[in-house]
C-alpha cells in the first residue's frame, strides 16, 4: 500500500534532548513537509522540502532542523533550542508544490518531560 | 497575511440531519482550497480538493464549494452518521511564486449523535 508513515507515534524527551522524528513516504512525491499542531490552534509548518537536498523554513522553524537525503525520507529533529516542543507532529507529502493536494502521515506526538 | 477561519468551532447534531460547515479565508489569490478530516490523535485525511477555477466539487454526501471572490468556502455534509464525527479543518493553499504553503483554519469538531 502506498502512503506516508511516521515514527514513532509517541516519544518522550527530557528536557535538554535532541530527538528526531521518522517521515517515508513510497507515493513517488517530490515535495514533503513538517507541521506543527497545538490545541485550539490551526496547523503551523516548520519545514517543507521541493527535491532532494533542498528544503526551505516555514513560519515555526526555529529549535528545528531536516534534512533531506533521499526522496522517500524528510527526518525532522527537535532540538533542545525549542522551547516548547511538546505538541502533535505532521508529515506530508504533495506531487509537487502545486496542484494536487497534501496528504498526512499519522502523525507523532512528542511530549517533554 | 492569509487567514483562514472556521465556524463553528463545534457542532452537535443528531444522526440523519444535513449540515453545513464554514471557511473563510482573507486574501482571495488562492491556489487551491483542501477539506480534511482528522479523527482524535490521528493524522489528516484528504476529503476534497477545490482549484481556484472550480465552483464546487462532491464526493458521496460530501459537498464543498468555492466561492473565491467572497473568500468563502463551504463543506456541505448529507444526512450524517455517527461515523462522520471527527474535526474538520480547510486550508488553503496561495498563489505566490514557487512557494506552497498551505494555512489552516483551526477546525469544526463534529459530533453526530444517535
Amino acid at each position: 500500500d502506498g502512503g506516508i508513515t511516521q515514527s514513532p507515534k509517541y516519544l518522550f524527551r527530557k528536557e535538554g534532548q535532541n530527538v528526531t522524528l521518522s517521515c517515508e513516504q513510497n507515493l513517488n512525491h517530490d515535495a514533503m513537509y513538517w507541521y506543527r499542531q497545538d490545541p485550539g490552534q490551526g496547523l503551523r509548518l516548520i519545514y517543507y522540502s521541493q527535491i532532494v537536498n533542498d528544503f526551505q523554513k516555514g513560519d515555526i522553524a526555529e529549535g528545528y532542523s531536516v534534512s533531506r537525503e533521499k526522496k522517500e525520507s524528510f527526518p525532522l529533529t527537535v532540538t533542545s533550542a525549542q522551547k516548547n516542543p511538546t505538541a502533535f507532529y505532521l508529515c506530508a507529502s504533495s506531487i509537487g508544490l502545486r496542484g494536487l493536494g497534501q496528504y498526512f502521515g499519522p502523525g507523532t506526538r512528542l511530549t517533554v518531560l | 497575511k492569509q487567514e483562514v477561519t472556521q465556524i463553528p468551532a463545534a457542532l452537535s447534531v443528531p444522526e440523519g440531519e444535513n449540515l453545513v460547515l464554514n471557511c473563510s479565508f482573507t486574501d482571495s489569490a488562492i491556489y487551491n482550497l483542501q477539506w480534511f478530516r482528522q479523527d482524535p490523535g490521528k493524522g489528516l485525511t484528504s476529503l476534497l480538493l477545490i482549484q481556484s477555477s472550480q465552483r464546487e466539487q462532491t464526493s458521496g454526501r460530501l459537498n464543498a464549494s468555492l466561492d473565491k471572490s467572497s473568500g468563502r468556502s463551504t463543506l456541505y455534509i448529507a444526512a450524517s452518521q455517527p461515523g462522520d464525527s471527527a474535526t474538520y479543518l480547510c486550508a488553503v493553499r496561495e498563489n505566490t511564486g514557487t512557494a506552497s504553503k498551505l494555512t489552516f483554519g483551526t477546525g469544526t469538531r463534529l459530533q453526530v449523535t444517535l
